[in-house]
């Protein structure tokens, strides 16, 4: 059964600071691996997806890389800025499932 | 384009009671899945629809149910309310679903509180 751990739970950074978000996952037969982004009370915005054919994806001051070899992505966020501040959701797609399995999330607070 | 809507954005329902949510993707997406979450448990795959047909389903008893009409729009039904089914309900739509290289994108959700 495929589990997703998000490490750490909550982060608090100084604005300008870069940061990573680790996720991992217990089957590596994966079909590719999304980041969300989700604020209070709101729905979830894609932010990066990466194929299980590729090593890293980037979006502006976003950076996802995948080693689907040992179970881990992560996501790097460059000179993190306060509306940055929301929570980080990891959801990998296993097999051929059509389930996407999140992590918890990481809650990132970025001080002005 | 306009992104994915659900209706109504919150409801209140007592146990024992049936509700029914409503989304509606963005046009020209025939995949509609949907997900619960709850503090406890995140977010939680309920089923995935396309083109009318039910694709994937989670581990939720049968009290949960859904259906896609011709448009693609979806609507997920609770019947017998539990207290445990208060959540946020959030769908997602693709063009081709989530076995694609397609993104997700999901709605504002729908927030269900069960009293």
């Amino acid at each position: 059964k495929q589990e997703v751990t998000q490490i750490p739970a909550a982060l608090s950074v100084p604005e300008g600071e870069n940061l990573v978000l680790n996720c991992s996952f217990t089957d590596s037969a994966i079909y590719n691996l999304q980041w969300f982004r989700q604020d209070p009370g709101k729905g979830l915005t894609s932010l990066l997806l990466i194929q299980s054919s590729q090593r890293e994806q980037t979006s502006g001051r976003l950076n996802a890389s995948l080693d689907k070899s040992s179970g881990r992505s992560t996501l790097y966020i460059a000179a993190s800025q306060p509306g940055d501040s929301a929570t980080y959701l990891c959801a990998v797609l296993s097999g051929n499932t059509g389930k996407l399995i999140f992590g918890q999330g990481t809650t990132l607070q970025v001080k002005p | 384009k306009a992104g994915v809507t659900q209706t109504p954005r919150y409801l209140i329902k007592t146990r024992g009671q049936q509700v029914t949510l409503s989304c509606s993707p963005i046009s020209g997406h025939r995949s509609v899945s949907w997900y619960q979450q709850t503090p406890g448990q995140g977010l939680q795959f309920l089923f995935e629809y396309f083109s009318e047909t039910q694709r994937n389903k989670g581990n939720f008893p049968g009290r949960f149910s859904g259906r896609q009409f011709s448009n693609s729009r979806s609507e997920m039904n609770v019947s017998t309310l539990e207290l445990g089914d208060s959540a946020l309900y959030l769908c997602a739509s693709s063009p081709r679903g989530p076995t694609s290289t397609d993104t997700q994108y999901f709605g504002p959700g729908t927030r269900l509180t069960v009293l």
